[in-house]
């Protein structure tokens, strides 16, 4: 039962980078979650998916852009790094958009140079 | 619009002790009510969760009561362990069309001493 995962766990890049998340799981759960995690702030939300090819914005989405080709799959992609998205992200995932549970992985940790 | 707010950390207790974290909310509708933890090196794990007035989710030792009239949520355990040591998140949803996002307070570092 892997559940979900992400990769890389750990990632340094340099400002102006491009960058990919990956976040996959295994339950077939329609909704997939980015948050980041940032002292002072808790967890936001930086963009959300209720099914493939279905996204949308959360709290805090600039500068970051998401597809969702299929169920199990929702990469996350820093356009142009900059040093403020130096942060651990997280995707979660749950089985529908009712109240439901929301299951996380492990995390990012992404330093942007 | 929603929010979550919990007292700072961190809180350090010694083993044993009695913790008490704190979490009221605001919210437009009727949430469900989660408390999360996140181990050193780990991601954020469900601890428990409430989804109407008076329940009360408990999980390992830990318990919490959704008290709509006072709109709190507060995680109780009556003797902590190290192995408790963690941070601690409170969190809401929403019933929404859109999606269910949850809604996180900032936090609050837990230190168990032995």
């Amino acid at each position: 039962d892997a559940g979900i995962t992400q990769s890389p766990r750990y990632k340094i890049t340099e400002t102006g980078r491009q960058v990919t998340l990956m976040c996959h799981q295994t339950w077939s759960h329609s909704y997939m979650f980015w948050y980041r995690q940032d002292l002072g702030h808790g967890l936001r939300l930086i963009y959300y998916s209720a099914a493939a090819d279905i996204t949308d914005k959360g709290e805090v989405p600039d500068g970051y852009v998401v597809s969702r080709s299929k169920t199990e799959n929702f990469p996350l992609t820093l356009e142009s790094a900059t040093r403020s998205q130096t942060s651990v992200y997280f995707c979660a995932s749950s089985r529908s958009g009712r109240k439901e549970t929301q299951y996380f992985g492990p995390g990012t940790r992404l330093l942007v140079l | 619009g929603n929010s979550v707010t919990q007292m700072e950390g961190p809180v350090t207790l010694s083993e044993e002790a009695f913790l008490t974290i704190n979490c009221t909310y605001t919210a437009t509708g009727y949430p469900s009510l989660f408390w999360y933890v996140q181990y050193p090196g780990e991601g954020l794990q469900l601890l428990l969760k409430a989804t109407k007035a008076d329940d009360k989710g408990s999980n390992k030792g830990f318990e919490a009561t959704y008290r709509k009239e006072t709109t709190s949520f507060h995680l109780e355990k009556g003797s902590v362990q190290v192995s408790d040591s963690a941070v601690y998140f409170c969190a809401l949803t929403l019933i929404k069309a859109a999606g269910n996002k949850l809604t996180f307070g900032g936090g609050t570092r837990v230190l168990v001493k032995p």
